[in-house]
């Protein structure tokens, strides 16, 4: 099945940081989701967007809606320890969710 | 508060086993699903489940059988288990909705399998 690119797959900051993390897709999406993993937890929802030049804000975190609807953006300001966890994009088509590899976010102390 | 359950957050199987994997939300959500987590592939759907006793195949369903006898209860069967089967298997459930509208996927905390 289709999957999206999503990028860098790890990233390695030092608290305080921004920090800011993308998915790409050939195909459009009319639904684009930013979740977080914490370790031993299934995924929680962090930011949904519905709409092309969509820009949402929840606290810290900021996500954007590509204009050409095959992209988006996550920036997380001023990076704290229990950022750590893996973000996950995910794409709405129909009923599914087509979800990005991860990207896997690490403090360092 | 709302919650997804799944019976175990462990599970130790030898090749050939047939393995279940229960999964049981309180929400009155009408659709179920079951994916698989390995690391660098993301989330991949094994079954989905949009009413009591319908089920549709997701991406990788080879190897996997579900069950939805009960709105609440999706369960995911490994009819011979096999070590390319060792993964994290999360469930899901979300509220019914129109196919262009997105409703809250609610996960539980994933069942770690390893298959010996």
């Amino acid at each position: 099945g289709q999957q999206l690119n999503q990028s860098p797959q790890s990233m390695f900051i030092q608290e305080g940081e921004d920090v800011s993390m993308n998915c790409t897709s050939s195909s459009i999406f009319n639904t684009w989701l930013w979740y977080k993993q914490e370790p031993g937890e299934g995924p929680v929802l962090l930011i949904a967007l519905y709409k092309a030049g969509e820009l949402t804000s929840n606290g810290r975190l900021t996500a954007q809606f590509g204009i050409t609807r095959k992209d988006s953006f996550l920036n997380i300001s001023a990076s704290i320890p229990s950022d750590v966890g893996i973000y996950f994009c995910a794409g709405l088509r129909n009923y599914q969710l087509i979800w990005g590899a991860g990207t896997k976010l690490i403090i360092k102390p | 508060d709302v919650k997804v359950t799944q019976s175990s957050r462990y599970l130790v199987k030898r090749t050939g086993e047939k393995v279940f994997l229960e999964c049981v939300q309180d929400m009155d959500h009408e659709n179920m699903f079951w994916y698989r987590q390995d690391p660098g592939l993301g989330l991949r759907l094994i079954y989905f489940s949009y009413d009591v006793k319908m089920k549709e195949k997701g991406d990788i369903p080879e190897g996997y059988s579900v069950s939805r006898e009960k709105k609440e209860r999706f369960s995911l069967i490994l009819e011979s288990a096999s070590t390319n089967q060792t993964s994290m298997y999360l469930c899901a459930s979300t509220s019914g909705g129109s196919p262009s509208s997105y409703n809250e996927q609610f996960f539980g905390p994933g069942t770690r399998l390893t298959v010996l």
